[in-house]
């Protein structure tokens, strides 16, 4: 039984690039949430996704920040125009309905 | 709003000696509290969890207690030993109808000196 898998692991961009992160929730699971941690501090939520849905993004900025879950495929969370304080691990979690939510490995995005 | 406090930020422990890691929270619609551990440079990883109709939980050498009235809850690791050194984290969530996710604690960072 896979994990919570989380691709590229390391992504570095340059500033104004886009940074695509990918989450492929264990088989089973219908709803994924996306976390970000700066070094040395914790997990902040940023946004939680149900299949075509997000039910909660209220920890996601405004502006430049997107996410989504399809009905097919992983859940994408779309960085545009990176400035250089979006460098962060960024990690997602996937639960089957209020149920354990298990992490995959993050993915570490720094910008240039 | 809802807020998670933990302490301590770090705590170093000798090798076989216990280590009590606390939470506190301000949901009272607050029913289930994870604990994870993440060691460097990998994901969290859940290590055990508590629901609101429990009061206490126990896993080998890891249990978790809950104290609902007051909104706490701890983590305890007996004998402790070197590969329990970690970022530990707690966690908060709310399954009734409202915010679904699981809001975290800052932190501890425990050290197991051998």
């Amino acid at each position: 039984n896979a994990g919570v898998m989380q691709n590229p692991r390391h992504l570095v961009r340059r500033r104004g690039q886009e940074a695509r992160l990918r989450c492929s929730p264990m088989k089973g699971h219908s709803h994924v949430y996306w976390y970000r941690q700066l070094p040395e501090e914790g997990l902040k939520f940023m946004v939680y996704l149900q299949k075509e849905n997000i039910i909660d993004e209220s920890g996601m900025p405004k502006e430049r920040f997107s996410a989504e879950f399809p009905k097919e495929g992983p859940s994408i969370l779309r960085i545009q125009q990176v400035v250089r304080g979006d460098s962060a691990a960024y990690f997602c979690a996937s639960s089957p309905f209020l149920g354990e939510a298990f992490f995959g490995q993050g993915t570490r995005l720094t910008v240039v | 709003g809802e807020n998670v406090e933990q302490h301590p930020s770090t705590l170093s422990v000798q090798e076989g000696d216990s280590a009590v890691i606390k939470c506190t929270y301000s949901d009272s619609a607050s029913n289930y509290f994870p604990w994870y551990k993440q060691e460097l440079g990998k994901g969290p990883q859940l290590i055990i969890d508590i629901r609101s109709n429990v009061g206490e939980k126990k896993d080998q050498r890891i249990a978790v207690t809950l104290n609902k009235t007051a909104k706490h809850f701890s983590l305890h690791i007996t004998e402790t030993q070197p590969e329990d050194s970690a970022v530990y984290f707690c966690a908060a969530f709310r399954t009734t109808s409202g915010t679904y996710k699981y809001i975290f604690g800052t932190g501890t960072r425990l050290k197991v000196l051998a």
